[in-house]
C-alpha cells in the first residue's frame, strides 16, 4: 500500500520568502507529526494532529511556523518569512491513532533557504 | 529533563561483524523505547519497539535490542552486519499519556567489506 509521501522532496527559496510543504498520510491514519531534522541533530518534534485539530503544537519554533490539516487527511506545514536557521529537513509521520506509537515516516522535503 | 542520549555520533564496523548502538534515556514516566534506521534521502523505518514484558525484543533485519531499567538504556545489537545496514541509527523515547516522540541525534554507522 502507499507509504507516508511529501512535496517537494527538495526546496530552494530565498530569504524571507513564504514557503509551505504538504505531507499525505497514509490512507486511515488519524494521527500526524511534523518533524524537523537539521544536520547533526535528532529529530525536533514540531507539531502533532489528531484528525484536524493539533493538541500539541509545542515544538513549533516561532509564530512564523503554522500548519493546519484537512478532512483528516492532508497537511500543510507554513513557514513564513524564511530564515537561514530554518534550513533542514521536514519530516511527517503518521500512525493509526495517538497511542499506536509505530509512527511511519515520508520520505522528507529539503529546504534550503539561501 | 526528558531526553535521549546516543554517545556514539559514528561507528564503524566490518562486514560480518558484531555490533551495539548505545541508547540511553532519561524519562519520568514508563518508557516506551523505539529505533528507527534511516538510509541516505529516505524516511525513518522502524526497526523495533519496547513497550512493556519481555525486556529482549526482535526486529527486522535481524536486530534485537534489550530495555535495561536498572541503567535506562535500551541498546541495539546485531551478530552480523551485512553492507546494507549502513545508514544512520535513531533511538527514541514515548510513553503512554504523550503523544510525541523524543529521538536522540542518531548513530552513523559505516560498514566496511
Amino acid at each position: 500500500g502507499a507509504g507516508v509521501s511529501q512535496s517537494p522532496s527538495n526546496k530552494v527559496t530565498e530569504k524571507g520568502k513564504d514557503v509551505e510543504l504538504r505531507c499525505d498520510p497514509i490512507s486511515g491514519h488519524t494521527a500526524l507529526y511534523w518533524y524537523r531534522q537539521s544536520l547533526g541533530q535528532g529529530l525536533e518534534f514540531l507539531i502533532y494532529f489528531q484528525g484536524n485539530s493539533a493538541p500539541d503544537k509545542s515544538g513549533l519554533p516561532s509564530d512564523r511556523f503554522s500548519a493546519e490539516r484537512t478532512g483528516g487527511s492532508v497537511s500543510t506545514l507554513t513557514i513564513q518569512r524564511t530564515q537561514q536557521e530554518d534550513s533542514a529537513v521536514y519530516l511527517c509521520a503518521s500512525s493509526w491513532t495517538r497511542s499506536s506509537y509505530e509512527q511511519y515516516f515520508g520520505p522528507g522535503t529539503r529546504l534550503t533557504v539561501t | 529533563a526528558q531526553s535521549v542520549t546516543q554517545p556514539d555520533i559514528h561507528i564503524t564496523v566490518s562486514e560480518g561483524a558484531s555490533l551495539e548502538l548505545r541508547c540511553n534515556y532519561s524519562y519520568g514516566a514508563t518508557p516506551y523505547l523505539f529505533w528507527y534506521v534511516q538510509s541516505p534521502g529516505q524516511g525513518l523505518q522502524l526497526l523495533l519497539k519496547y513497550f512493556s514484558g519481555d525486556t529482549l525484543v526482535q526486529g527486522i533485519k535481524g536486530f534485537e535490542a534489550e530495555f535495561k531499567r536498572s541503567q535506562s538504556s535500551f541498546n541495539l545489537r546485531k551478530p552480523s552486519v551485512h553492507w546494507s545496514d549502513a545508514a544512520e541509527y535513531f533511538c527514541a523515547v514515548g510513553s503512554y499519556n504523550t503523544d510525541k516522540l523524543i529521538f536522540g541525534t542518531g548513530t552513523r554507522l559505516q560498514v566496511f567489506p
